[in-house]
């Protein structure tokens, strides 16, 4: 029962640094998305991939790049971390879009940028 | 404005009191429409989805007003273990989820 897995869990970085953060889905879904969570704000969506090959812009998508070579993964990339991104970084996945199913979160990543 | 606004409490109940949280949001496109619980900072756990018939689940009942464009939850009987952030969630195209910043309940004994 893995469902939706982050890697790392936490990770410092130095303002400058560039690192991937990894989603990993086993449901075979469709469609994944990157969400960042800070203090006082609702979560807010980077990225987003409706399929394998695809990638799309959320509502905050600047200082990240995405790719989704494999339908299971869909990966965030720092390339210059910034102290702006210090959150916690959601993946979720769903396989039905336009539907009252839910998106399956994973547990997070906590990233802090000195 | 934010396009999904919740109260962010905290609201401080007793055990077995009923408590009623609600959302108002601003695109009126939105698909569908969901509660969301977080504890202390977790991954956000579907509580229930929110229907215009209104739902319920137990001691949890949700209503949407698409014409307000309104949502509420209602708790019965609140336990401890409901303590925790309550999350308005709204969809859009490809399911993009729209999180309210959440609101905070804790039950005392």
């Amino acid at each position: 029962n893995a469902g939706v897995t982050q890697t790392p869990k936490f990770r410092v970085l130095k303002t400058g640094q560039s690192m991937t953060l990894l989603c990993a889905q086993d449901m075979n879904h469709e469609y994944m998305y990157w969400y960042r969570q800070d203090p006082g704000m609702g979560l807010r969506l980077i990225h987003y991939s409706v399929g394998e090959g695809t990638t799309a812009k959320g509502e905050v998508p600047d200082g990240y790049n995405v790719s989704r070579l494999k339908k299971q993964n869909f990966l965030l990339g720092l390339e210059s971390a910034a102290p702006s991104q210090t959150s916690v970084y959601f993946c979720a996945s769903t396989d039905r879009p336009y539907s009252n199913q839910p998106q399956h979160f994973g547990d997070g990543t906590r990233l802090s940028i000195l | 404005r934010k396009e999904v606004e919740q109260d962010p409490g905290p609201f401080n109940v007793p055990e077995g009191a009923t408590v009623a949280f609600n959302c108002t949001y601003s695109n009126s496109a939105s698909q569908s429409f969901f509660w969301y619980r977080q504890d202390c900072r977790k991954e956000p756990k579907l509580l229930m989805s929110v229907y215009s018939s209104g739902n319920e689940d137990g001691r949890f009942t949700a209503q949407l007003n698409r014409a307000s464009q309104y949502i509420s939850l209602l708790i019965r009987d609140s336990k401890l273990s409901d303590s925790a952030t309550y999350l308005c969630v709204v969809a859009t195209g490809f399911q993009k989820l729209v999180f309210g910043t959440g609101t905070r309940l804790l039950v005392s004994p």
